[in-house]
């Protein structure tokens, strides 16, 4: 059965302690792995696509990685406006999507 | 420039009722999608749509519907809503496309009683 795995559910960090979360996936017929910020009574907001394995991507203090199995969303040096939770989704070849539980971050100053 | 407009943002039901939520979007998108957001549980697909008059079943199908008759707009109704309905709900739109990203609306806060 196709599955979209993050980890941890949650993680709490001081304010420039970096951290990696991940999001595994078991899924036939891939066509990209996406990656959102969701802020509290909001909708997700589009962060990164990622398309084959080795590929990366930044933004600011962000980095997305992709394996064949797996992808990091890489904070570094966090600040408290990172706080938020993180989706990632997966693509596939009929145009689903198919997202995450999601990793609720909370970075504290 | 709008993005991606819901209506209502906010509903409470008994059980039993029927009721649709409005997706609006301005840019011209081909596909359309509801979510349904829990808990724990992130966001599970319901209903797609890949083009006018077209939709497709996702995760959680079973005590919804949808159409799609104009291409700006996705409606997702439920007929008699049960108290496992209570939820978020969140469209989202893209240009056609495998690798595209989504716009996401705002959220309908739904409730039943």
């Amino acid at each position: 059965e196709d599955q979209v795995t993050q980890s941890p559910e949650a993680l709490r960090l001081q304010e420039g302690e970096s951290s990696s979360l991940n999001c595994s996936y078991t899924v036939s017929g891939l066509r990209g792995l996406f990656w959102y910020r969701q802020d509290p009574g909001k909708g997700p907001e589009f962060l990164f696509t990622l398309y084959s394995a080795g590929e990366e991507k930044e933004k600011e203090r962000l980095k997305a990685t992709l394996t064949k199995k797996e992808s990091f969303l890489h904070i570094t040096a966090p600040k408290p406006e990172d706080s938020a939770t993180y989706l990632c989704a997966v693509g596939y070849n009929n145009n689903d999507m198919r997202f995450g539980a999601g990793t609720r971050l909370t970075v504290k100053p | 420039n709008a993005g991606v407009t819901q209506t209502p943002k906010f509903r409470v039901l008994k059980t039993g009722q029927s009721m649709t939520l409005l997706c609006a979007q301005d840019m011209n998108h081909e596909y359309m999608y509801w979510y349904r957001q829990d808990p724990g549980m992130g966001l599970r697909l319901i209903h797609y749509s890949v083009g006018e008059g077209t939709t497709a079943k996702g995760e959680v199908p079973d005590g919804y519907n949808v159409s799609r008759l104009k291409k700006q707009n996705f409606l997702l109704g439920l007929e008699s809503a049960a108290p496992s309905q209570t939820s978020v709900y969140f469209c989202a739109s893209r240009l056609k496309g495998t690798n595209e990203k989504l716009f996401f609306g705002s959220g309908t806060q739904l409730s039943v009683l």
